[in-house]
């Protein structure tokens, strides 16, 4: 069984400044662990993605995410918040064994100007 | 081009009538999904394909019925509609089974009447 928690179902964040945004997961098998965007009134894209190589992955628009074994933690960053970055974002975890992805419930970003 | 498009995007319809999504996708990929997503925001997978069979059917009421006519294509039909089915559908792809890169398509806004 696998799950996906984010903790904080609204964070907002000023123009420029930090974005952390918190996933932890459950996964009886080694995870892949996702991040998804999802921009109004449109489908998810990937943002990242963690598959057991570089516990520090990259991804799209300056985010990143750092793998956290010990923490069973998967958060999301970006230095420096912009405008374009308010959207809706979901964590996602998917074990090694098969193909169901799990979502967890979604943070909305809101930044303020 | 559109990658994954979904028909119609909007759809108002009442209680106990009988409606269609279509799903077309042009990545050449071999797995296609159905989501759908509640009015808090959290997805839910219904169905997944792969190669026009039936590999996931999540807890769906019978009322739904997914048809793939070829790899490219997942439709979704829903019989007898009922207040709770009101939600946004999202068709997705991925290239292979055990991917959980998912590909989204826009969604279709289903509001039941």
């Amino acid at each position: 069984a696998q799950s996906v928690t984010q903790l904080g179902s609204h964070v907002s964040v000023s123009e420029g400044a930090l974005v952390l945004l918190r996933c932890n997961y459950s996964s009886s098998v080694p995870p892949y662990l996702f991040w998804y965007v999802q921009y109004p009134n449109q489908g998810l894209q990937l943002l990242l993605k963690y598959t057991s190589a570089a516990t520090l992955v990259k991804g799209i628009n300056g985010f990143e995410a750092e793998f956290k074994k010990s923490e069973t933690s998967f958060h999301l960053t970006k230095p420096s918040a912009h405008m374009s970055d308010a959207a809706e974002y979901f964590c996602a975890v998917k074990g090694n064994a098969g193909n169901m992805l799990t979502f967890g419930g979604g943070t909305r970003l809101m930044v303020k100007p | 081009d559109t990658a994954v498009s979904q028909t119609p995007k909007y759809l108002v319809t009442q209680m106990g009538n009988d409606k269609s999504i279509k799903c077309e996708q042009n990545l050449g990929h071999d797995t296609m999904y159905w989501y759908k997503q509640d009015s808090k925001k959290f997805l839910k997978i219904m169905f997944s394909y792969n190669n026009k069979e039936l590999i996931i059917n999540e807890t769906v009421p019978n009322r739904f019925s997914p048809k793939s006519p070829d790899k490219a294509h997942l439709n979704l039909h829903i019989n007898s509609l009922e207040l709770g089915d009101s939600a946004v559908y999202f068709c997705a792809s991925s290239q292979a089974l055990n991917t959980g890169e998912l590909f989204f398509g826009e969604g279709s806004r289903l509001t039941v009447l």
